[in-house]
């Protein structure tokens, strides 16, 4: 069975940082790339980064310079530093398991979420 | 970047009903148009991607369908599990966005 555990959220304040991190299980961790996606209180879905098997990953322009993917595919862990965090970064930040088939790509499965909030 | 306009925002409906969500992007995405489906409190869950196929163990009831910028999810036959938030999400180079949602609720 597929697992996503994320951890790390917290109560943090402005100008801070922290490290969210994402165990993974049920698959072979490194032949996959990884996302992270998060969602304001009572708003819709954000894409905040990628990163492939190998370690190539993408940012979303609203977090690129603040934010950080990485991966330990010898720890099947996925992990996201989030650097210099605003109010507007509070939300509960998904991971989630990327497939490609077909040259069609799609989140295929989540993680439960781990929450940030971001207040003095 | 490539926009994602869904509709309507919110739905009121009854079980047994059909019911239709529309997804529109801004630039034609080919068939890289994803559908989740999200109750509250609880992680999205894939149900239909590359526009038209279903996930595995998602009920049948659930279709996709459209290309480049139009796109549907349509639900046959309501049930009360399928009360929930649904979002398309484009997956035609970063940034993947997504649609705003659409909140389904009993009528």
């Amino acid at each position: 069975e597929v697992l996503l555990l994320e951890s790390g959220g917290a109560l943090v304040q402005p100008g801070g940082s922290l490290r969210l991190s994402c165990e993974v299980s049920g698959f072979t961790f490194s032949d996959y790339a990884m996302s992270w996606v998060r969602q304001a209180p009572g708003k819709g879905l954000q894409w905040i980064s990628s990163i492939s098997g190998g370690g190539t990953s993408y940012d979303a322009d609203s977090v690129k310079g603040r934010f950080a993917v990485s991966r330990d595919n010898s720890k099947n862990t996925l992990y996201l530093q989030l650097n210099s965090l605003r109010a507007e970064d509070t939300g509960v930040y998904y991971c989630a398991k990327d497939r490609v088939v077909g040259g069609l790509g799609y989140f295929e499965k989540w993680g439960q979420g781990t929450p940030v909030t971001v207040s003095s | 970047d490539i926009q994602m306009a869904q509709s309507p925002s919110s739905l009121s409906a009854s079980v047994g009903d059909r019911v239709t969500i529309s997804c529109r992007s801004s630039r034609h995405i080919n068939f890289s148009l994803n559908w989740y489906q999200q109750k509250p409190g609880k992680a999205p869950k894939l149900l239909i991607y590359g526009a038209s196929n279903l996930e595995s163990g998602v009920p049948s009831r659930f279709s996709g369908s459209g290309s480049e910028t139009d796109f549907a999810l349509t639900i046959n036959g309501l049930q009360p599990d399928d009360f929930a938030t649904y979002f398309c999400q484009h997956t035609y180079g970063v940034p993947y966005t997504f649609g705003q949602g659409t909140n389904l609720e009993i009528k």
